[in-house]
């Protein structure tokens, strides 16, 4: 069965400094990986995907995640934190077959002025 | 704009009390899903229905039913609410469900049972 792992339900970093969210999944085929944000009183939103196309995916606000197969990782990357990145990110793992997402439990990004 | 609403945004309901959590969809989706977010828990997945009249059991659906009865609405349903169904429930939506397709979310329904 498919899982996902993210370490630190919270993390803190100070504004223009790298931001790094920890992502591992388990699967024993390389899967579909998202990460989705939130916002205070929203839903998720996309950021990026990876879909087998490149193992570095960029998205949305300056993140990028790379795919690692030998590790099983998917972490979130962002060269220099900007305080309106503090929200709650999803890691998500989605086999081709199958309707169902496995979502991380999340991880709080603080950003300290 | 396009996208998933949801109905009511917040919701303050007695134990045994009944409710109906509405979403729905003007992208034309075909599947839709219902999540249940708790602290420490991430999202798990209360109920799916991939497409009109059909739905599918996810993780968490004890104490819940579904209602998919045109391709734009998926309601939630408690028939006697219990405290331990207080939580953030979000409605969302995609076009396809094999594949990489996104998930288009609502903005929540916050729930208190008190």
């Amino acid at each position: 069965a498919q899982s996902v792992t993210q370490l630190g339900s919270h993390v803190s970093v100070s504004e223009g400094a790298l931001v790094l969210l920890r992502c591992n999944y388990s699967s024993s085929v390389p899967p579909y990986l998202f990460w989705y944000v939130q916002y205070p009183n929203q839903g998720l939103q996309l950021l990026l995907k990876y879909t087998s196309a490149a193992t570095l995916v960029k998205g949305i606000n300056g993140f990028e995640a790379e795919f690692k197969k030998s590790e099983t990782s998917f972490h979130l990357t962002k060269p220099s934190a900007h305080m309106s990145d503090a929200a709650e990110y999803f890691c998500a793992v989605k086999g081709s077959g199958t309707y169902k997402y496995i979502f991380g439990t999340g991880t709080r990004l603080k950003v300290l002025a | 704009n396009a996208g998933v609403t949801q109905t009511p945004k917040f919701q303050v309901l007695k134990t045994g009390q009944s409710m109906t959590l509405q979403c729905a969809q003007d992208m034309n989706h075909n599947s839709m899903y219902w999540y249940r977010q708790d602290p420490g828990m991430g999202l798990r997945l209360i109920y799916y229905s991939a497409s009109e009249g059909t739905t599918d059991k996810g993780e968490v659906p004890n104490g819940y039913n579904v209602s998919r009865l045109n391709k734009r609405e998926f309601s939630l349903r408690l028939e006697s609410a219990a405290p331990s169904q207080t939580s953030v429930y979000f409605c969302a939506s995609q076009d396809s469900p094999t594949g990489a397709n996104v998930l288009t979310f609502g903005a929540g329904s916050r729930l208190t049972v008190l």
